[in-house]
């Protein structure tokens, strides 16, 4: 079946530093790929998408490109911040019958210190 | 901002104990999903509503748990006997094209704990 596999966390950035986050999935077809973000407490957010290949989803100054070649779809940010310490999901829809259904990874904490 | 309102958020229960809880969506989501959410993995899909049809409920844990949405509108997920496994997050979600938009909007979720 598909599945997406993240890194595991934490990652620990300084405020400023750069991010990634690995996210490489497998998948029949042509999956739609998304980020979610956890805020401690607060139910899961989405934080961008891409719906095809080289598509580049953003939002909030984090980006993440559909690369179909390397089945990946990493998380970057150029200059974190202490707000943006939270656990991040890395997520593919698939289709069934019609519907769809978002197949999650594990999650990545981020923990970004003054 | 509309947003998906679950209660209770948190619930303490003893095992072999009936818990409940409740989801209510965002006005005219037609589509709504039950996840559980294991310390320290992603969410699961237990079961999706498209108005007040089950279109799956494929990892539901049928024996004992149980899910409604009797008008299309709000959710009752029960477990019943809950069993100390079952301690986890279990969230909401609904979106407004279950084929189309694909962005799901999540609650702040109800977290359990099975004694």
């Amino acid at each position: 079946g598909n599945s997406v596999t993240q890194m595991e966390g934490p990652v620990t950035l300084s405020e400023e530093a750069f991010l990634t986050i690995n996210c490489t999935y497998t998948a029949t077809g042509y999956p739609s790929l998304f980020w979610y973000v956890q805020y401690p407490g607060e139910g899961l957010q989405l934080l961008l998408k891409a719906t095809k290949a080289d598509d580049k989803g953003s939002n909030k100054g984090f980006e993440a490109t559909y690369r179909k070649e390397t089945t990946s779809f990493h998380l970057e940010k150029g200059s974190v911040q202490v707000s943006d310490s939270a656990v991040y999901f890395c997520a593919l829809s698939e289709k069934n019958t019609g519907f769809q259904k978002l197949v999650f990874g594990t999650g990545t904490r981020l923990l970004v210190s003054p | 901002e509309a947003e998906v309102a679950q209660s209770p958020r948190y619930k303490i229960t003893e095992k072999s104990q009936a818990v409940a809880f409740w989801c209510d969506p965002i006005s005219g989501h037609a589509t709504l999903y039950w996840y559980r959410q294991i310390l320290g993995q992603g969410p699961e899909l237990l079961v999706q509503f498209q108005d007040e049809s089950v279109v799956d409920d494929s990892q539901l844990p049928k024996d004992r748990f149980s899910a409604e949405r009797l008008k299309g509108v709000d959710s009752t997920l029960k477990i019943q006997p809950a069993e100390l496994g079952d301690s986890a997050m279990y969230l909401c979600a609904s979106s407004l094209d279950p084929s189309g938009s694909e962005t799901q909007y999540f609650g702040p979720g109800t977290r359990l704990l099975v004694l």
